[in-house]
């Protein structure tokens, strides 16, 4: 079965610092890769989205993330964060060539950002 | 506000018991995605639902249903509840997942 991963669990960083979340998938076939955010009490927000094309792709707040066919990886980069970036990230993945029909997550990476 | 409306927000009930969680999808969005998110599994994929047919199940327990009414509306149904069912239950809509979610706020469950 398909499964994503995120070694990452929980990621302390300071104002400013650069970001890189990791995200691994098991699927060798063609798929559409999503990161989304969940601030503190609040639902899930799509931040960015890759279905073909150019494999760096930007999303809001600044985000940006890189799909790396070979490594089977889409890796969430953001070059200077802010306080207010602390949230739990999560990395999905649609499988575009199969019956499968619906999104699967990672489980998750808590970044906290100390002022 | 996602457009997704998800009630009640917080749900606290005893073992044993059953709940409906409901959940109204994003204008336009003909597909309902239950996940369920805790501590310990994260989110994981219940079941899909597609202009008032089930298209695809996940690691839903039998003691779970759904159902999809012709508004578009859904209720997820947990029933004889264990404290273990504690979590957050999330409803997310869509036009097609190929293009991703739209999240609800989600409903907090806890069984005491």
């Amino acid at each position: 079965a398909q499964s994503v991963s995120q070694h990452n669990h929980h990621v302390i960083l300071s104002e400013a610092a650069s970001l890189e979340l990791g995200c691994n998938y098991s699927y060798g076939g063609t798929v559409n890769l999503f990161w989304y955010v969940q601030y503190p009490g609040q639902h899930l927000q799509l931040l960015l989205k890759y279905f073909s094309g150019d494999p760096l792709v930007k999303g809001i707040k600044g985000f940006e993330a890189e799909f790396i066919k070979s490594k089977f990886s889409f890796n969430l980069r953001k070059p200077s964060v802010q306080w207010s970036d602390t949230a739990e990230y999560f990395c999905a993945v649609k499988e575009v060539d199969t019956g499968r029909r619906a999104l699967t997550f990672g489980s998750g990476t808590r970044l906290q950002v100390q002022p | 506000d996602s457009g997704v409306t998800q009630t009640p927000k917080h749900l606290i009930t005893a073992t044993g018991q059953r709940v409906t969680l409901r959940c109204s999808p994003r204008s336009g969005d003909l597909s309902v995605y239950w996940y369920q998110q805790s501590l310990d599994q994260g989110l994981q994929f219940l079941i899909q639902y597609y202009n008032g047919e089930e298209r695809a199940k996940g690691n839903i327990l039998e003691r779970f249903s759904a159902q999809q009414f012709p508004d578009l509306h859904s209720e997820l149904n947990l029933s004889s509840l264990e404290l273990g069912d504690s979590a957050l239950y999330f409803c997310a809509s869509s036009v097609s997942a190929n293009y991703g979610y739209t999240f609800g706020s989600g409903t907090r469950l806890t069984v005491v």
